[in-house]
């Protein structure tokens, strides 16, 4: 069982919007930033946000993130099919001092 | 632009000790952290634990007992030991560059270069 609970899918048809939850506790998104991942399928993991809304170099605009107490969201706007991926949360955790997952969510772009 | 290329042995018997190693190219080695990460087929991110270049590291507490993280600063190399595998260690190993070893808070700043992953299958 993942530290961090996201839903397992979702889905949304081209040009929708959409958000991606990650719940997790006072020790981990509580305390800490929350970086999400995406994962295209067969390749490696691709860091989306860092610091909870912040972007690296190259990510679309479309992907944004937030935090409010032990919760997070990734909000991804205008849907494309290139979208069609998992996406991972991530955070330190103070109680066991390592990073920590949420267990993934498969997005659908229908 | 830096870059992680990954090799060890895609192959290893229950019992045994799974090894791998990451070559750092493309910039310095010295100023960051780095991660070693595992994915099980069809499964969700692991993270096994992170290394500096002086050897100070951090591990997932359900695998520190059977892992070892090093470092060859020299060569620009981290390496990955876990011992006794079982076929539940069958995986797609990755490493990552994890934050800048001078940052206290490095763990803010996500896993930002991955290398291509190594997939390891253990035989019972």
């Amino acid at each position: 069982q993942s530290v961090l609970t996201q839903p397992p899918s979702a889905s949304a048809t081209p040009g929708q919007g959409i958000t991606v939850s990650c719940s997790g506790g006072s020790s981990n998104i509580g305390s800490n930033p929350v970086n999400w991942y995406q994962q295209l399928p067969g390749t490696a993991p691709k860091l989306l946000i860092y610091a909870t809304n912040q972007r690296p170099s190259g990510v679309p605009a479309r992907f944004s993130g937030s935090k409010s107490g032990s919760s997070a969201s990734l909000a991804i706007s205008g849907l494309q099919s290139e979208d069609e991926a998992h996406y991972y949360c991530a955070t330190w955790d103070d109680s066991v001092n390592g990073r920590v997952f949420g267990g993934g969510t498969k997005l659908t772009v229908l | 632009q830096m870059h992680l290329q990954q090799w060890g042995a895609g192959l290893v018997k229950s019992s045994e000790t799974l090894s791998l190693t990451c070559g750092v190219y493309g910039g310095s080695f010295s100023v960051y952290y780095w991660s070693w990460i595992r994915q099980s087929p069809g499964k969700g991110l692991e993270w096994i634990g992170e290394i500096d270049h002086r050897g100070r590291g951090n591990y997932n507490p359900s695998l520190k007992s059977r892992v070892s993280i090093s470092v060859d600063t020299s060569k620009s190399q981290l390496s990955l030991k876990l011992s006794s595998v079982t076929p539940a260690d069958t995986a797609v190993y990755y490493c990552a560059r994890s934050g800048s070893a001078t940052d206290i808070f490095h763990y803010h700043y996500g896993m930002d270069v991955w290398g291509q992953g190594s997939a390891v299958t253990v035989s019972s």
